[in-house]
């Protein structure tokens, strides 16, 4: 079957760093996606990985292992706005997005 | 860019009543939009894929004649749940991929939320 494992719940301190895991198994592989999404409002884009490597984006950081079945999302300067969960989600061979539980992100000051 | 639009964001209706819910792409075409329904403290579950043109591709345990979904153009899909129960109340949300080639990513909208009384 097709599994996506990420943390259920990760605190954090203002200002720190903070890294999420996603560790995924599909049928194929056409990217990783993160998304952010505050409490009652819908998902935001954050980041795409088709290659392996870190991408950044501002103080965003995603990285892909196709080989280890393995992502992270990196935060960096975090702030209280940062608190929200956030979804991993695979695209498999057929284009369909595969979805994490999602991690929420609790930032303490 | 990628902006994608819901209305309403909002409803509550009688039991029994039809709900249409709006999705809109306003300022890229896709060939593909999605819709996803979320319960309080779950994860998206994606209820059905519709490609424009064509009739839309529902998951297993999506009842098709309850969830009609229409992508008649572009820019738009429609869900419309029909005769609504307490137990549709969720937060209904649609997602929409640019035209193939230009990236695989969805961009969502906003939701609704949809209690039925």
């Amino acid at each position: 079957g097709q599994n996506i494992d990420q943390p259920t719940e990760m605190t954090a301190t203002e200002g720190a760093i903070v890294q999420i895991n996603c560790t995924y198994q599909t049928s194929g592989f056409n990217g990783l996606f993160w998304y952010q999404q505050h409490a009652g409002e819908a998902p935001t884009f954050l980041s795409y990985n088709v290659l392996d490597g870190l991408e950044e984006k501002g103080r965003f950081s995603s990285f892909l292992s196709r080989s280890k079945g393995y992502s992270y999302l990196l935060l960096k300067e975090l702030q209280m706005k940062d608190s929200a969960s956030y979804l991993c989600a695979v695209m498999d061979s057929n284009y369909q997005l595969i979805w994490g539980a999602g991690t929420k992100l609790i930032i303490k000051p | 860019g990628a902006v994608v639009s819901q209305h309403p964001s909002w409803v509550i209706c009688k039991s029994g009543t039809s709900v249409k819910i709006e999705c809109r792409s306003l300022d890229f075409q896709a060939t593909t939009m999605f819709w996803y329904r979320q319960f309080p403290k779950q994860s998206l579950m994606l209820m059905a894929t519709s490609n424009e043109g064509s009739k839309a591709t529902y998951e297993q345990g999506v009842e098709k004649d309850k969830f009609l979904i229409n992508h008649a153009s572009l820019t738009l899909s429609t869900l419309t749940v029909t005769s609504a129960h307490p137990e549709d109340s969720s937060f209904y949300i649609c997602s929409a991929r640019p035209l193939a080639g230009e990236s695989e990513t969805q961009y969502f909208g906003p939701g609704t939320r949809l209690l039925v009384l």
